[in-house]
């Protein structure tokens, strides 16, 4: 069964350092999102992404962060400069269509910023 | 600003008998409901949804329940098995992105 993976599976870092996540998402889906969730917290939307271009973000998806899909396969989520409150589990997804298409999630980055 | 809760962190359940997860929403923009199971080290896994048009949807144990005037959903699990501990996720979304409850760890004990 096809599905979406995301590397690396944990990445530590320290304050003000730039962090790329990679996610590969399934192969014949067109719409790609990026979530965090905060140890304890609750999932939360950060971007999502289509036809190149990013179609909807919130409000913690602010300058630092941006997204690319640099090839045909790959979906990326770069934060510029890293803070302490960035740390969380960051979350990829796709879907094939909008609205009520499921949205399949990869395993997640642990990112620990120090 | 929670639009989605689920007020209970954890529910623990003995093989073969029922669980009940309950969440509830703010937003009457919602429309189209889902919930997510969890496992440690894994992403968020779709279990099953339902359109605000509806009022039950099953899927073999899984069966969700909506009742949109008192902005309430549950998810029932019937008979529950040890597989079924997890995080459960109650998500709600009026576009197409899904606001995500803090989620329900359900433990079944054999």
């Amino acid at each position: 069964e096809p599905e979406v993976t995301q590397t690396p599976s944990h990445q530590v870092t320290q304050m003000g350092q730039e962090v790329i996540l990679r996610c590969v998402p399934i192969s014949n889906h067109l719409y790609f999102y990026w979530y965090r969730q905060i140890l304890g917290q609750k999932v939360e939307f950060l971007v999502s992404f289509y036809n190149n271009e990013i179609s909807e973000k919130s409000e913690i998806f602010d300058d630092q962060f941006s997204v690319e899909r640099p090839d045909g396969s790959n979906f990326t989520l770069k934060i510029r400069s890293t803070k302490l409150e960035d740390s969380a589990m960051y979350f990829c997804a796709s879907s094939g269509e909008l609205g009520t298409d499921t949205q399949y999630f990869g395993p997640g980055t642990r990112l620990t910023v120090l | 600003d929670q639009q989605v809760k689920q007020n209970s962190p954890s529910l623990s359940v003995q093989e073969g008998r029922i669980s009940i997860l309950n969440c509830d929403y703010t937003n009457s923009m919602f429309d189209y409901f889902l919930w997510y199971k969890k496992y440690p080290a894994e992403g968020p896994t779709f279990l099953i949804s339902i359109s605000s048009i509806k009022d039950k949807n099953e899927d073999g144990r899984f069966t969700v329940f909506l009742n949109k005037s008192a902005k309430h959903l549950s998810l029932h699990i019937v008979p529950s098995q040890p597989g079924d501990s997890a995080v459960y996720f109650c998500a709600a979304q009026g576009s197409y992105i899904p606001t995500f409850g803090r989620g329900t760890s359900l433990i079944v004990h054999p």
